[in-house]
C-alpha cells in the first residue's frame, strides 16, 4: 500500500459524457501527478500539481483539465469522452523537498472504459 | 522535448536465466529512477540513480547510470517468477522545470518457470 488513494477503482461510462477522478496523495506529501496508461503503452504524463498550483504540464488535452484543493486532493477532470480515451489513470505523490530527490508514490489507478 | 527510449518492448526469459533493460536518454539527465508494475498493479519505486557512472545493487537488480548521465540499465541476475512484470526507467531532465520525470516505454519481462 502506497498510501495514496484513488476513487473510484472502475469506472464506465458513455462517448460525450464527462467524469471526475479523484487522488488523495500520501499524507505529507505536496506534489500531485496525474499519468495516463493505455493498455500495454508506457506512462504519459498528464499534469502536475505543487501545493494547490499547477507545476508541469505534459500531454493533457483541452478536453482534460486537473486541480489540487486546499487539503492537498486532486481531481481529473474528463470531459466530452471519446472510445480512446479509456486507459488506466493513475495519481503519483511525492514529497517534492530536495532539488534531485522526489521518488513518487503511485495509486492504484482508476480504470476507465468509454464505450 | 525530452526523450527517453527503452529496450527491449519484451523479453521473455526462462527462470534463472538473467535479463537487462536498457534506458537511453536523448538529453542528459540529471537523475534516472526505475519502477517495475506488477500485472493488475501500479507502477512502485524501485531505486534513483543521481551520479555519473554510479552503480547500485539491490539483492539480484543491478542498477548503472552511464558516465554521460544519457543511458541506464538495470540487471537482474538469476530471474525468478517474481521478477515478472513491467520495468520502467524515467529521467529527470536538467532543462526540466517543475521536476517532472519522462517514463520510457517500459520492457515487459515474463519469466517461464
Amino acid at each position: 500500500d502506497s498510501g495514496v488513494t484513488q476513487t473510484p477503482k472502475h469506472l464506465i461510462t458513455a462517448t460525450g459524457q464527462r467524469v471526475t477522478l479523484r487522488c488523495s496523495p500520501r499524507s505529507g506529501d505536496l506534489s500531485v501527478y496525474w499519468y495516463q496508461q493505455s493498455l500495454d503503452q508506457g506512462l504519459q504524463f498528464l499534469i502536475q500539481y505543487y501545493n494547490g498550483e499547477e507545476r508541469a504540464k505534459g500531454n493533457i488535452l483541452e478536453r482534460f483539465s486537473a486541480q489540487q484543493f486546499p487539503d492537498l486532493h486532486s481531481e481529473l477532470n474528463l470531459s466530452s469522452l471519446e472510445l480512446g480515451d479509456s486507459a488506466l489513470y493513475f495519481c503519483a505523490s511525492s514529497v517534492e523537498g530536495l532539488a534531485d530527490y522526489y521518488e513518487q508514490y503511485f495509486g492504484p489507478g482508476t480504470r476507465l472504459t468509454v464505450t | 522535448g525530452q526523450q527517453v527510449m527503452q529496450i527491449p518492448q519484451y523479453q521473455h526469459v526462462q527462470e534463472g536465466e538473467d535479463f537487462t533493460t536498457y534506458c537511453n536518454s536523448s538529453t542528459t539527465l540529471s537523475n534516472i529512477q526505475w519502477y517495475k508494475q506488477r500485472p493488475g498493479g501500479h507502477p512502485v519505486f524501485l531505486i534513483q540513480l543521481v551520479k555519473s557512472g554510479e552503480v547500485k545493487k539491490q539483492k539480484r537488480l543491478t542498477f548503472q547510470f552511464g558516465e554521460a548521465k544519457k543511458n541506464s540499465s538495470l540487471h537482474i541476475t538469476a530471474t525468478q517468477t517474481t521478477d515478472v512484470g513491467t520495468y520502467f526507467c524515467a529521467g529527470l531532465g536538467r532543462e526540466t522545470s517543475g521536476s517532472r520525470l519522462t517514463f520510457g516505454e517500459g520492457t515487459q519481462l515474463t519469466v517461464n518457470p
